[in-house]
């Protein structure tokens, strides 16, 4: 079974600085880019970046340009999400996805549960 | 521009067809997926590459693109189908950069 696992996150302060995690299993993780998206409580879907399937290539959001760095091991299966200079509107449940195919344009098809990260002083 | 519009509502009797539609510049380029979310759960996908449905996916589930816009049709809506619908498709602007993208979402209610 293909499974992916967030963690890491909690509340902080505007400002402060959080490393989120995905532990992916059940499939070849360096056949896949990997996408985070991230949902606003109450609110819709909003992707925040992808890393190609050999971490050369990293997009991201402009919400969030500049400020979050994803970044992953494949010797570990897992993927990472630095956000810093963090805001009150980047609290939100945090997703990591599993691309369908070797290119990120084929969308996401293995989602994992979410990770919370809440921004507050 | 790089948005997607939904309808924000939409409201079926069971065993009616509800239509969830997706407007925007960038599906008329890009291949296009539908995501259905129910409460308190992350995302599932239930259509790709424009009109495929993945495996495990009732075939009442279907869905059609055509220029700058996308539809999802579920045929014969049952109560389990409520929730929060989402079309999605990746894009690339003008200067190569890319990023993916996200309609505001439609919430589904079948009563």
């Amino acid at each position: 079974e293909m499974k992916m696992v967030e963690s890491g996150g909690a509340v902080v302060q505007p400002g402060g600085s959080l490393r989120l995690s995905c532990a992916a299993s059940g499939f070849i993780f360096d056949d896949y880019p990997i996408h985070w998206v991230r949902q606003p409580p109450g609110k819709g879907l909003e992707w925040v970046s992808v890393i190609s399937w050999d971490g050369v290539n990293t997009y991201y959001g402009d919400s969030v340009k500049g400020r979050f760095t994803v970044s992953r091991d494949n010797t570990k299966d897992s993927l990472y999400l630095q956000l810093n200079s963090l805001r009150g509107e980047d609290t939100a449940v945090y997703y990591c996805g599993k691309g369908r195919g070797k290119s990120a344009v084929y969308g996401v098809d293995v989602w994992g549960q979410g990770t919370t990260v809440t921004v507050s002083s | 521009s790089f948005e997607l519009t939904q309808p924000p509502s939409v409201s079926v009797s069971p065993g009616q067809t509800a239509r969830i539609t997706c407007s925007g510049n960038a599906m008329a380029k890009n291949l296009g997926f539908w995501y259905q979310q129910k409460s308190g759960q992350a995302p599932r996908l239930v259509i790709y590459d424009d009109r495929r449905r993945p495996s495990g996916i009732p075939q009442r589930f279907s869905a059609s693109s055509s220029g700058t816009m996308a539809t999802l049709t579920i045929s014969g809506a049952q109560v389990e189908d409520e929730g929060d619908y989402y079309c999605y498709c990746y894009s690339t602007d003008s200067g190569g950069y890319h990023r993916g993208l996200f309609g505001g979402g439609t919430r589904l209610t079948v009563l």
